[in-house]
């Protein structure tokens, strides 16, 4: 069965320093993978995808993710984080009907 | 320019009253999504249609209705049945069933007093 397991609830960084929100996932062939971001009150808006090829990918605001089939990882990441990132990250992959997602990570930035 | 609307942003309703979120599209797209979302819980399916006149549950139905009349609108009803109808409902779409992204609206938050 697919799923989809963000390890973590919360996470609190420095402004300016480097982020990384951890995504597994389970699905029994080659998945499309997603990251959502969301503001308070707010729909989701993505923020990168992966459907095949090049395994890192690119996606807006500064966004990076890795693909990594040994793992069943698909983890986000950001070199230098500023305020407005401060919202709740989904990571999100599709099945046959429609996607699964997370359970979502809460990013705190703090001055 | 091309989205989705929800309507309205926020509701109240009285216990054992039914309510109607309206979600309407003009991407052109096949499929549309209802999503109830808890905190903590992250997204939970409640409805799709991959076509128009023609709808499937999701993972949590009961107590929701849908219809499906255009292609444009996928409306969600929250009925008297359903037990625990506080939260934010999210609508969304995409070109059609197991193809890309989902689009979201901005979300409907319901409130049962």
């Amino acid at each position: 069965a697919q799923s989809v397991t963000q390890p973590d609830i919360h996470i609190t960084v420095s402004e300016g320093a480097s982020l990384e929100l951890r995504c597994n996932y389970s699905y029994g062939a080659t998945p499309y993978l997603f990251w959502y971001v969301q503001s308070p009150g707010q729909g989701l808006q993505l923020l990168l995808k992966y459907f095949s090829g090049d395994t890192l990918v690119q996606g807006i605001k500064g966004f990076e993710a890795e693909f990594k089939r040994s793992q069943s990882s698909f983890n986000l990441r950001k070199p230098s984080v500023h305020w407005s990132d401060a919202a709740e990250y989904f990571c999100a992959l599709t099945g046959a009907n429609n996607l699964f997602f997370g359970t979502g990570t809460r990013l705190t930035v703090i001055p | 320019d091309g989205g989705i609307t929800q309507s309205p942003k926020y509701l109240f309703r009285k216990e054992g009253q039914n309510v109607t979120l309206s979600c309407e599209q003009n991407l052109n797209h096949d499929a549309m999504y209802w999503y109830r979302q808890d905190p903590g819980q992250g997204l939970r399916l409640i409805y799709y249609s991959q076509i128009v006149n023609d709808f499937q549950k999701g993972d949590i139905a009961e107590g929701y209705s849908v219809s499906r009349e255009k292609k444009e609108s996928f409306p969600l009803t929250v009925t008297s049945a359903q037990k625990n109808p506080t939260a934010f409902y999210l609508c969304a779409s995409r070109p059609g069933a197991g193809t890309g992204e989902l689009f979201f609206g901005e979300g409907s938050r319901l409130t049962v007093l």
